[in-house]
């Protein structure tokens, strides 16, 4: 079985600092693994994906994720926050030939002028 | 091009009233599925159709819930005699099916209210 926890419901940065939002995983098998942005009344955007090829993931938006698996993390970071990237962002995890997503609890970022 | 479609935005119902959701996928996507966002349960998945294979209904919370994909396109969610609890946002995602690490691209939702 899958499972994500995302380690802070609510994250408050200010504009131009950087962005850490957390998320550990447990799989049973080799994960694969997301982070999607819901921004307020809008649907579920794809932000980056873990594909087992590289363990640093580029994704929109200047933002980065790190898959440590010895940490069982996967952790999304950017170096300067915008106010554009005020929204919920929500961890996911599926199996590497899976198809059913299973969500985090997900984290609001708010981000302050 | 288009992207996930769902239909209607939004639904107010009464309890007990049958309902039916419907979602058109992106064109030439092969998987498809459901979810259901409510405030208490966060994002769950519901069901999985891939093709003409059966579909993975595990995720179904009751035998009044029920989907069928037509045409291996247009997909419908039914909820009969709604109740209150199943008030939530019920979205769709499809994909393109068969690779090993596919991107699901989801719809605006449908939000139900059931009063």
């Amino acid at each position: 079985a899958q499972s994500v926890t995302q380690l802070d419901s609510h994250v408050s940065v200010s504009e131009g600092t950087p962005v850490l939002l957390r998320c550990n995983y447990s799989s049973s098998y080799s994960p694969s693994l997301f982070w999607y942005v819901q921004h307020p009344n809008k649907g579920l955007q794809l932000l980056l994906k873990y594909t087992s090829a590289a363990t640093l993931v580029k994704g929109i938006n200047g933002f980065e994720a790190e898959f440590k698996k010895s940490e069982t993390s996967f952790h999304l970071t950017k170096p300067s926050a915008h106010m554009s990237d005020a929204a919920e962002y929500f961890c996911v995890v599926s199996r590497q030939y899976g198809n059913k997503l299973v969500f985090g609890a997900g984290t609001i970022l708010r981000v302050k002028s | 091009g288009a992207g996930v479609s769902q239909s209607p935005s939004n639904k107010v119902t009464e309890k007990g009233k049958d309902v039916e959701l419907r979602c058109d996928p992106i064109s030439g996507h092969t998987a498809l599925y459901w979810y259901r966002q409510s405030l208490g349960q966060g994002l769950e998945f519901l069901i999985y159709f891939q093709g003409n294979s059966a579909p993975d209904k595990s995720g179904l919370p009751s035998d009044r819930f029920s989907a069928e994909r037509t045409g291996g396109s247009v997909s419908t969610l039914t909820i009969q005699r709604t109740q209150q609890e199943d008030s939530a946002v019920y979205l769709c995602a499809s994909s393109l099916g068969g690779l090993e690490v596919d991107t699901q691209y989801f719809g605006p939702g449908t939000r139900l209210t059931v009063l």
